[in-house]
């Protein structure tokens, strides 16, 4: 039983490039969450999909973050024109329709901005 | 806003010895209340919820029990293990929302 996936598992950019974070639920759940976290901030939401619609993206940085659902076994950060305090372990969590407060958490993907 | 606030930075244990982490938290509504746990290289794991007042939520030999009068959710073991040293994570989600408040985390190391 496959849980939460995340590609890549660590990415090194350069300053000023893209990076596009790559996640898959697990089968069956409905809700998908991505957050980030840092030592000093520790773990902050960014955003939500219910059925692959956006629901929150309250905690997505305003300039340069998007992310999508093309379908509902994928999902994608993207991060445009990357800067050094966008390094930090960015999370994809998924849960099961109607029990979206128990999230079940990926391994992560850790992003370097040099 | 909600908040979590938990024993902050590292608890040092030997094996055998009994744990507590304290969490007490902050919230407009009634919460549900979450521990994680989280080992190097991974996602933070669902340890265990609780949702009503003195509900008490368990696994792997870990407890803690809702209590609304003092808003705490604190984790006890009798006994820990080397393989019990990780960093754990108090965390809340309010009525009918889904965005996990989490506490910043206490490093526990457990000495052989």
């Amino acid at each position: 039983n496959a849980g939460v996936i995340q590609t890549p598992r660590h990415k090194v950019t350069g300053k000023g490039q893209e990076a596009t974070l790559w996640c898959e639920p697990i089968s069956g759940h409905s809700a998908v969450f991505w957050y980030r976290q840092t030592i000093v901030q520790g773990l902050e939401f960014l955003t939500y999909f219910r059925n692959q619609a956006p629901i929150d993206d309250s905690g997505m940085p305003k300039e340069r973050f998007s992310a999508q659902m093309p379908n509902q076994s994928h999902s994608t950060l993207k991060i445009q024109s990357t800067q050094p305090q966008d390094s930090a372990v960015y999370l994809c969590a998924s849960s099961l329709e109607g029990n979206q407060d128990t999230q079940y958490f990926g391994p992560g993907t850790r992003l370097l901005v040099l | 806003g909600d908040s979590v606030t938990q024993t902050e930075g590292q608890v040092a244990l030997s094996e055998e010895d009994f744990l507590t982490i304290h969490c007490n938290y902050s919230a407009s509504g009634y919460p549900a209340l979450f521990w994680y746990v989280q080992y190097p290289g991974e996602g933070p794991q669902f340890l265990f919820r609780a949702s009503r007042d003195k509900e008490k939520g368990s696994s792997r030999g870990f407890e803690a029990t809702y209590d609304k009068g003092t808003t705490s959710f604190h984790l006890r073991k009798a006994s820990v293990q080397e393989s019990d040293s990780a960093v754990y994570y108090c965390a809340l989600v309010d009525t009918n929302a889904y965005k996990v408040i989490f506490g910043k985390g206490t490093h526990l190391h457990v000495l052989p």
